[in-house]
């Protein structure tokens, strides 16, 4: 069975500091991957998905930027993280169907506070 | 843009009632949707999908429809239980895109 992992949990970082959360998925090959910020009592948003290894596509402009080293590592980063950047970051995966009708599975989250 | 939102932010049922959780959509393209259940601090949780080309499709306990024609989708559980309480997303998307839209969510409360 697929599982999909996310780390860390928590995190609290200082304004300017760099970010890295890591997304990992086992148990399928080539998924598609996503990154979503969740700000407090609001829905998802994307922020960039990926079809492949290096392919990384961006929905929003921002400080954050998205890396694909492997096959199923999904990596969020910053170089210098600012308050907005708070908030709960989720990383999903489907499998491509034809017709684009796939269920995205989600991870654990990482909630990440910004002071 | 398009959009996903939701009727109820709210919602309180008794335990054992049924509860029926809505979402408007205003893409009438949109030809894929889902529901999600987050319980607080984690992430969402597939509960049941649905293509276009149905209006009503059960699983174990729940059951999604949709209405194309007002682009409504709704989400009923049958006998909640307070295992239940958490924040309910619809989500949709048109063909081949990568972008799911998501509403705001519906917190659902089961009073004991």
């Amino acid at each position: 069975s697929q599982t999909i992992h996310q780390w860390p949990a928590t995190l609290v970082q200082p304004v300017g500091s760099p970010l890295s959360l890591e997304c990992t998925v086992e148990g399928t090959s080539n998924p598609n991957l996503y990154w979503y910020r969740q700000a407090a009592g609001r829905g998802l948003q994307l922020l960039f998905y990926s079809v492949g290894i290096g392919q990384i596509s961006s929905e929003v402009p921002q400080n954050l930027s998205a890396s694909r080293p492997q096959d199923r590592q999904f990596i969020l980063s910053s170089k210098k993280l600012l308050l907005s950047d708070s908030g709960f970051y989720l990383c999903a995966w489907s499998v491509g169907l034809a017709g684009g009708q796939e269920t995205q599975y989600f991870g654990p989250g990482t909630r990440l506070l910004v002071l | 843009g398009e959009s996903v939102g939701l009727h109820l932010p709210t919602l309180s049922v008794q335990e054992g009632d049924n509860s029926i959780i809505n979402c408007a959509y205003s893409n009438s393209a949109s030809d894929y949707f889902i529901w999600y259940k987050q319980e607080s601090g984690k992430g969402p949780q597939f509960i049941i999908d649905i293509r276009s080309n149905m209006d009503k499709r059960q699983g174990q306990r729940v059951t999604v429809l949709l209405n194309k024609t007002v682009k409504h989708l709704s989400l009923q559980i049958a006998a909640t239980q307070p295992g239940d309480s958490a924040v309910y997303f619809c989500a949709e998307k048109e063909g081949d895109g990568q972008n799911f839209v998501f509403g705001p969510g519906t917190r659902l409360s089961v009073l004991p």
